[in-house]
């Protein structure tokens, strides 16, 4: 049962916009930056969004994040067959004095 | 830009010591933070820990008794050990860059990841 809860899955068609939650409490998320990650079978996770909404180098518009108070979301629009992978969320939890992670939610694009 | 290139067992009994190895190319080792996630076969992120170039270090409270993360500034190396492994210690490792602040506390994000070593513990 991971800290952070977020759906195991979502789908959608090329094209479309999609939105994954990430829901914590005021020891984690409320309380410190989220950040995103995206990992595709068999590679290392990629960072997406860091410090709630801020892109990498070289990370698409396409991809945003967004936080309010417990919980936070991340939005990919213009959906492309190459996004097809799972989503990680992540920040600091200040009761465990650990970086916790979500599940992961499996992204399909139909 | 930085490139993470681990080395290690991947292959151990129970209660050996996994020990893995983090080199660090393309970029500067001193000022940012390093650390060790391990994913389950399930899937799940597990942090290890983390150092700062100054030594520091931050470890799971799940996994303190059993860990050592250690820096090595002139070979730009970063290391893990691992006492006393079980099966449940099985899964995927990854040494991962970790921005720092002005103050040199470590952020609590990973802008870029090694490539990762399986590590399976069997009898």
């Amino acid at each position: 049962q991971s800290v952070l809860t977020q759906p195991p899955s979502v789908s959608a068609a090329p094209g479309q916009k999609v939105t994954i939650s990430c829901s914590g409490s005021n020891s984690n998320i409320g309380n410190n930056y989220l950040s995103w990650y995206q990992q595709v079978p068999g590679k290392a996770p990629k960072l997406l969004i860091y410090e709630n909404n801020k892109r990498p180098s070289g990370i698409p518009d396409r991809f945003s994040g967004s936080k309010s108070g417990t919980s936070a979301t991340l939005g990919i629009t213009g959906l492309q067959t190459v996004d097809e992978a799972v989503y990680f969320c992540g920040t600091w939890d200040a009761s465990l004095s650990v970086v916790v992670f979500g599940g992961g939610t499996m992204l399909t694009v139909l | 830009q930085v490139q993470l290139q681990q080395r290690g067992a991947g292959l151990l009994k129970p209660s050996e010591t996994l020990s893995l190895t983090c080199a660090v190319y393309g970029g500067s080792f001193a000022g940012y933070c390093w650390s060790w996630i391990r994913q389950s076969p399930g899937k799940e992120l597990v942090w290890i820990g983390e150092i700062n170039h100054s030594g520091s270090t931050k470890y799971n409270p799940s996994l303190k008794s059993r860990v050592t993360i250690s820096i090595d500034m002139p070979k730009n190396e970063v290391s893990l050990r691992l006492t006393s492994v079980t099966a449940a210690d099985t899964g995927v490792y990854y040494c991962a860059k970790m921005p720092a602040s002005v103050t040199l506390n470590c952020k609590s994000y990973m802008d870029v990841w090694g490539t990762g070593t399986t590590v399976t513990v069997s009898s």
